[in-house]
């Protein structure tokens, strides 16, 4: 089956700090990409919707200065938290999604924890 | 390797009563979640299970079995807005998220 991956699976960073989370889709072309945050135990949050080689968009509550999307190549896509503060560690999915036949499937990567110090 | 095996499609009538399986196998075992995603939108939590047994919330109950990499999603009176895709993933020992390629189920009236 297709393989969505992200890396790093974990990261610690200092309050203040830009960290970048890296999501591929390994050996499929994505056209597109998305990225959830998700709380414990709760329903996966949409952050933003990404379409190779266009502007990321976003969910409405999301800032997108904050959360920097790039969507640079069919099987990349990254999200950069700027200047991160406490209350932005959590658990970063990413999921690609691909046109098959005529309807659509969508792979999830095993997610990305995030804990701002 | 690590594995979550579901069935690809399923079909049940309205009114009655399904049962969506996933196995698995992982390194390591921090909870087994239950999602459900309709189309187009993302997917939405529906249960978590750590421990041995069932627990109920509403139509919804899902079964765990850690001894044999075993769990269970039972929708009870199904409804047309049931049909979605149902998504089985497992938390690993490094708590990563190990997704199966989720269940379509098919409500006909």
């Amino acid at each position: 089956g297709a393989v969505v991956s992200q890396h790093p699976s974990w990261v610690i960073c200092k309050s203040g700090t830009s960290v970048k989370i890296e999501c591929r889709s390994l050996d499929f072309q994505a056209t597109t990409m998305f990225w959830y945050r998700q709380f414990p135990k709760q329903s996966l949050m949409l952050m933003a919707t990404s379409n190779e080689g266009s502007k990321a968009t976003y969910e409405q509550g999301v800032e997108k200065d904050k959360f920097l999307i790039n969507h640079a190549s069919l099987t990349l896509s990254t999200l950069t938290v700027t200047s991160a503060h406490p209350e932005d560690s959590s658990f970063y999915i990413c999921s690609a999604r691909i046109l098959a036949g005529d309807s659509y499937e969508q792979y999830f990567g095993p997610g990305t924890r995030l804990t701002v110090t | 390797g690590q594995n979550i095996d579901q069935p690809t499609e399923m079909t049940a009538t309205e009114g009655a009563i399904v049962q969506i399986n996933c196995t698995y196998q992982t390194s390591g075992f921090n909870g087994l979640f239950w999602y459900q995603q309709h189309a187009g939108e993302a997917p939405t939590f529906l249960s978590y299970n750590v421990l041995d047994g069932l627990e109920e919330k509403g139509r919804f109950s899902s079964f765990l079995s850690r001894s044999k990499g075993y769990s269970y999603l039972l929708l009870k009176e199904l409804q047309m807005k049931d049909s979605a895709s149902y998504l089985c993933a497992v938390m690993d020992s490094n708590y990563q998220l190990i997704w199966g390629a989720g269940t379509k189920l098919i409500i006909k009236p």
